[in-house]
């Protein structure tokens, strides 16, 4: 079946480094994916719609220079959190919808922790 | 995009037939119905999905009434294993691309 995959799945960094996680479809073309986070026992937050080829879409409340999306290909998406602090710490998970089957995928899961 | 009501939480105990119910009121022509199960640290993994009467997989099924303002998973004979939070969603490629807004979930314990 369909995958998407997350990379890495787990990143401990200090207060004012940028993180990149990657988020890919393996078997099928994403032209859209879509950011979410999630806090300990809340549910998935939507960050933001990345497109292939334009500018992401920010969901309101989320800042557009501290969260970087690039769309580079029909499979990668990347979501860059810039000089992250210690309230970025949290769960972020992408999702890539396959259009023959009006079905979307969800990748595992990057566990982000900032000392 | 449509709103979701779920109950927060729900008991069970193993073996027994569990249905939780999803009110969205607010669902667009063009919007399917998909559940979600979501274990701890992992990403939301895909049960079900339906647009209208009645659909069934090796997991559940799902109900959909006439008017489509409302759905019920249901689990046939649940295990430990299926204690998880379920997720109700409403969306489809043909509404904003796909886009899925998520709501708080119903968390289901499965007791032995």
């Amino acid at each position: 079946g369909a995958v998407v995959s997350q990379h890495p799945s787990r990143v401990i960094c200090k207060s004012g480094t940028s993180v990149k996680i990657e988020c890919r479809s393996l078997d099928f073309q994403a032209t859209t994916m879509f950011w979410y986070r999630q806090f300990p026992k809340k549910s998935l937050m939507l960050m933001a719609t990345s497109n292939e080829g334009s500018k992401a879409t920010y969901e309101q409340g989320v800042e557009k220079d501290k969260f970087l999306i690039n769309h580079a290909s029909l499979t990668l998406s990347t979501l860059t959190v810039t000089s992250a602090h210690p309230e970025d710490s949290s769960f972020y998970i992408c999702s890539a919808p396959r259009r023959t089957y009006n079905e979307q995928f969800f990748g595992p899961g990057t566990r982000l922790t900032v000392l | 995009l449509a709103k979701t009501t779920q109950p927060i939480s729900m008991d069970s105990y193993e073996g027994q037939e569990v249905n939780i119910t999803c009110s969205h009121n607010n669902i667009a022509t063009n919007d399917y119905i998909t559940w979600y199960q979501q274990f701890p640290s992992q990403g939301p993994r895909f049960i079900i999905q339906g647009y209208k009467t009645k659909v069934t997989n090796e997991v559940a099924s799902l109900f959909i009434p006439a008017d489509r303002k409302s759905s019920t998973l249901s689990l046939p004979r649940v295990s430990l294993s299926d204690t998880a939070v379920y997720y109700c969603l409403v969306g489809g490629l043909g509404n904003q691309g796909g886009k899925l807004i998520f709501g708080q979930g119903t968390e289901l314990s499965v007791k032995p």
